[in-house]
């Protein structure tokens, strides 16, 4: 049974960092892209980023673009968003969410989504 | 980046009853390997999303048969043949044509 478990969210200060990680289990980690995926408080859903299955290729949303960096363990079955320079607006409850496999498949879609880490950014 | 737009934004629909919900793009879905990059997602109340319909008409695993999916293009449904109770939450549309991967407003179902 796939399983997502989101940890290493909080309060946060503007401008101040945070890591969130995402222990996968289920399946084989290794050959599956991963994503992040936001959601800001009773709004709908904005997908954040994707790294391939061996963390060659990372892609982000222009509003995290150069604040935040996707990585992923495949020794440990890790998956990791480093969050700098962090803002209001990027408070949400933040998702993973297992991808697609293959070159370019990964990207493609989110089948099993994990139960989210709320960040909140205040002062 | 790709709009997706859904209608309506709310749905109240009668046990038994079928449902349906419309997502259009600013753009085809349609890519050259022949395959449709739109997927339906339903965020139960207090629940992450979970994913119903991929490639626009595709059932995802465990997903029951009351549910459909069809278009092409630009224009995409989701219907529900017969709504139960369990249905109730918030659906997307979602494409992945091109990235970033967008999804529509959502539109929430609730049970009259």
């Amino acid at each position: 049974q796939v399983q997502l478990v989101e940890s290493g969210g909080g309060v946060v200060q503007p401008g101040r960092s945070l890591r969130l990680s995402c222990a996968a289990s289920g399946f084989t980690f290794s050959t599956y892209g991963m994503h992040w995926v936001r959601q800001a408080p009773g709004k709908g859903l904005e997908w954040v980023a994707v790294i391939s299955s061996d963390g060659s290729n990372q892609y982000y949303a222009d509003s995290v673009k150069g604040r935040f960096t996707i990585s992923r363990d495949n020794s440990k079955n890790m998956l990791y968003l480093q969050m700098n320079s962090l803002r209001a607006e990027d408070t949400a409850v933040y998702y993973c969410a297992k991808g697609g496999r293959g070159s370019g498949s990964y990207v493609r879609y989110m089948d099993v989504w994990g139960k989210g880490t709320t960040v909140t950014v205040s002062s | 980046d790709v709009v997706m737009t859904q209608t309506p934004l709310s749905l109240s629909v009668t046990p038994g009853q079928p449902a349906s919900i419309s997502c259009k793009s600013s753009q085809s879905l349609l890519y050259r390997d022949g395959k449709t990059y739109l997927y339906w997602y339903l965020q139960k109340p207090g629940q992450p999303p979970q994913l119903l319909i991929y490639e626009a008409s595709n059932r995802f695993s465990g997903v029951p048969d009351r549910f459909s999916g069809s278009g092409s293009g630009t224009d995409f449904t989701l219907k529900i043949s017969r709504v139960e109770a369990e249905d109730v939450g918030v659906y997307y549309c979602m494409q992945s044509i091109q990235l970033p991967p967008t999804f529509g407003q959502g539109t929430k179902v609730e049970i009259k």
